[in-house]
């Protein structure tokens, strides 16, 4: 059993939908990340959470530490949003556990 | 069939000292990455290979950070000399020709004391 379990693992979109990824997680943490990768490169943050919510641009995240869930929403989505986006914990000795990944694409 | 494993698992050294972290990609995997979380920032990229060829290393910090990939297998990444902001968790990932899924290594807990 993964201790980090993402859905949906493919999400295809139009472009200005709404859209949502989910996180749910096993293991205390101390933080959780949200990660996004564009295809033949490497792997960017977007966030670290640990309680609440956050905002950047169109991008906001939120975390329920007590249900152990956090999700990504993307609003007005874009092609550009096309992607794979990973969510990550981090528990209290730095050891990480990494979900598979939800690989996102917005047609025109 | 074995995941990415990176050694050491844990690394506590002096400011000043010389510190080889070493990862092992799954088998067949051309594009390797590195990243690292120092203590209360977020997981930065530090660079990619594909096979022993360095294909973005924009992320590197600076010049006390070598990284390398002999016959494009295992990769190690060498800090030297270290010093106190290297702290931190250092990961490595890999993956096929279609990059879309890395797979992570456990890490490798760096402290500089």
């Amino acid at each position: 059993k993964n201790e980090v379990e993402q859905s949906p693992q493919n999400l295809t979109a139009q472009e200005g939908e709404f859209i949502t990824i989910n996180c749910s997680y096993s293991v205390g943490i101390s933080a959780l990340h949200w990660l996004q990768q564009h295809p033949g490169g490497g792997i960017v943050s977007l966030f670290m959470l640990s309680s609440g919510k956050k905002k950047h641009g169109r991008l906001i995240a939120t975390i329920n530490i007590q249900e152990k869930h956090s999700s990504l929403h993307i609003t007005a989505s874009h092609p550009r949003d096309s992607a794979v986006y990973i969510c990550a914990v981090e528990n209290t000795g730095n050891q990480f556990y990494f979900g598979t990944g939800t690989s996102l694409t917005v047609i025109p | 069939e074995a995941g990415v494993t990176q050694f050491p698992s844990h690394s506590v050294i002096e400011k000043g000292q010389t510190v080889t972290l070493r990862c092992d990609p799954i088998s067949g995997h051309d594009n390797l990455y590195w990243y690292r979380r120092v203590m209360g920032k977020e997981i930065k990229f530090l660079l990619h290979f594909v096979k022993e060829s360095k294909q973005d290393e924009s992320g590197m910090p600076n010049n006390r950070f070598l990284a390398e990939r002999t016959g494009g297998t295992y990769s190690t990444l060498k800090v030297q000399p270290a010093e106190l902001e290297d702290s931190g968790v250092y990961f490595c990932a890999s993956s096929q020709d279609v990059p879309y899924e890395q797979f992570f290594g456990p890490g490798t807990r760096l402290t500089v004391l």
